[in-house]
């Protein structure tokens, strides 16, 4: 089946510095990810939807200066979280869509990154 | 007002038991729902797609609403394996492919 590779699966970082997440499409071709966040016993929030070869569209409230999308390729995506703060501490998980066309059934999540900023 | 609303419980049932989530959306254009699983710390797993017309899989019975906008999905015989938070999910079908995530519900199955 179609997998997302998400790294790294947890970080901790220091305050000030910038981290980069990398999801990995490894069997198909993701002309679409998306990237969410979840905070504890919260939902998951859309921060921005990536296509490949322009440039992400992100959520309102969600700083695109801050959280910096490329999607350079059909088969890698990246997020990078700049100038991290604790309050950016979180879950983000990425999720493809899958370029062959499938229905909405056609999304496959990486495992997601925990991110603790101290 | 949140677009994907749920009850997040949590829902303690013993093993064997059979327990409703419910759940309502507020964009009437919404046209597609899903049940999705996550467990702790974990991605959220896709569990069913819900039709109008109800869709069945095993133990697990998804329904739609259109009408009252509202989403439910049934559990019968209750397994310690199925605690996991429930997650209610709707898209708007458009060509954002968005998905809209639910606060999830909680359920806890015990021996």
């Amino acid at each position: 089946g179609a997998v997302v590779s998400q790294h790294p699966s947890w970080v901790i970082c220091k305050s000030g510095t910038s981290v980069k997440i990398e999801c990995r499409s490894l069997d198909f071709q993701a002309t679409t990810m998306f990237w969410y966040r979840q905070f504890p016993k919260q939902s998951l929030m859309l921060m921005a939807t990536s296509n490949e070869g322009s440039k992400a569209t992100y959520e309102q409230g969600v700083e695109k200066d801050k959280f910096l999308i490329n999607h350079a390729s059909l088969t890698l995506s990246t997020l990078t979280v700049t100038s991290a703060h604790p309050e950016d501490s979180s879950f983000y998980i990425c999720s493809a869509r899958r370029s062959d066309g499938q229905g909405l059934r056609g999304y496959t999540f990486g495992s997601g990154t925990r991110l603790t900023v101290v | 007002r949140k677009e994907v609303e749920q009850d997040p419980g949590p829902f303690n049932v013993p093993e064997g038991a059979t327990v409703a989530f419910n759940c309502t959306y507020s964009n009437s254009a919404s046209q597609s729902f899903f049940w999705y699983r996550q467990d702790c710390r974990k991605e959220p797993k896709l569990l069913m797609s819900v039709y109008s017309s109800g869709n069945e899989d095993g133990r697990f019975t998804a329904q739609l609403n259109r009408a009252s906008q509202y989403i439910s999905l049934l559990i019968r015989d209750s397994k310690l394996s199925d605690s996991a938070t429930y997650l209610c999910v709707a898209s708007l079908g458009d060509s954002s492919y968005k998905l809209i995530f639910g606060s999830g519900t909680r359920l806890l199955v015990r021996p």
